[in-house]
């Protein structure tokens, strides 16, 4: 396995579910990140770990939950979310202290119904 | 601050040429360009770090501004595999987060 990878690539829910995402990096990175991408929205920058700490918290709603029990694996819990959270979800990894350079997985896309 | 890109979409036909831009208000370290077909992750093509580099990758090369603190994507001789979504992403040379562009549309026609 290399690269970035995510799990279920794709998800639906409803709104008094509880799911969790999972991404996974096989680069050897030391930062993890998840993004949200709406339909005609850009890329919206959620929550940053470098070295399993958070670090940014981009004024996300409390009903998503990140979780980095090591520098390989991320998770983002979801509870009680809300149909206009249906998107795709996107993770990233980087190497703090290189050229920052992010690589993506495939994501997964989510509906809330 | 949010990186500005110009244009928001263009149409090509197979074999024409095209240009991408992207700037920032902010004194920039580095900017990196990606691609995203739909369905489909965004692709990292290639960054920039200060010092007014440009840099190529088959027909597609960048030239980077840093007084102007712009970045330029070029593609020359567009091929249909080149249609997507181009995002410009910046870093500041204060070290701030990585920040993506609203992208641009590129449709190639046969």
């Amino acid at each position: 396995e290399t690269g970035v990878t995510q799990t279920p690539r794709h998800l639906v829910m409803g709104m008094t579910n509880k799911k969790s995402l999972k991404c996974e990096q096989h680069l050897g990175h030391n930062a993890m990140y998840w993004y949200k991408q709406s339909a005609k929205k850009p890329l919206e920058l959620m929550f940053v770990y470098n070295f399993k700490e958070q670090t940014e918290n981009n004024s996300v709603p409390s009903r998503f939950s990140p979780e980095c029990p090591n520098s390989s694996h991320l998770f983002l819990h979801l509870h009680t979310l809300q149909p206009e959270d249906s998107a795709l979800y996107l993770c990233a990894s980087s190497q703090v202290g290189d050229t920052d350079t992010q690589y993506f997985g495939p994501g997964t896309r989510l509906t809330v119904l | 601050q949010q990186p500005v890109q110009s244009p928001q979409a263009v149409i090509l036909r197979e074999g024409e040429d095209a240009v991408i831009n992207c700037s920032s208000s902010k004194a920039l370290y580095s900017v990196h360009w990606y691609r995203q077909k739909h369905g489909e992750a965004p692709v990292f093509l290639m960054i920039l770090l200060k010092g007014g580099e440009q840099k190529g990758h088959e027909k597609i090369s960048a030239s980077f501004n840093e007084k102007k603190q712009q970045s330029s994507l070029y593609l020359t001789a567009s091929q249909l595999s080149y249609s997507g979504t181009y995002f410009c992403a910046t870093v500041t040379l204060r070290g701030d987060k990585i920040i993506f562009g609203k992208g641009t549309r590129l449709h190639i026609l046969p």
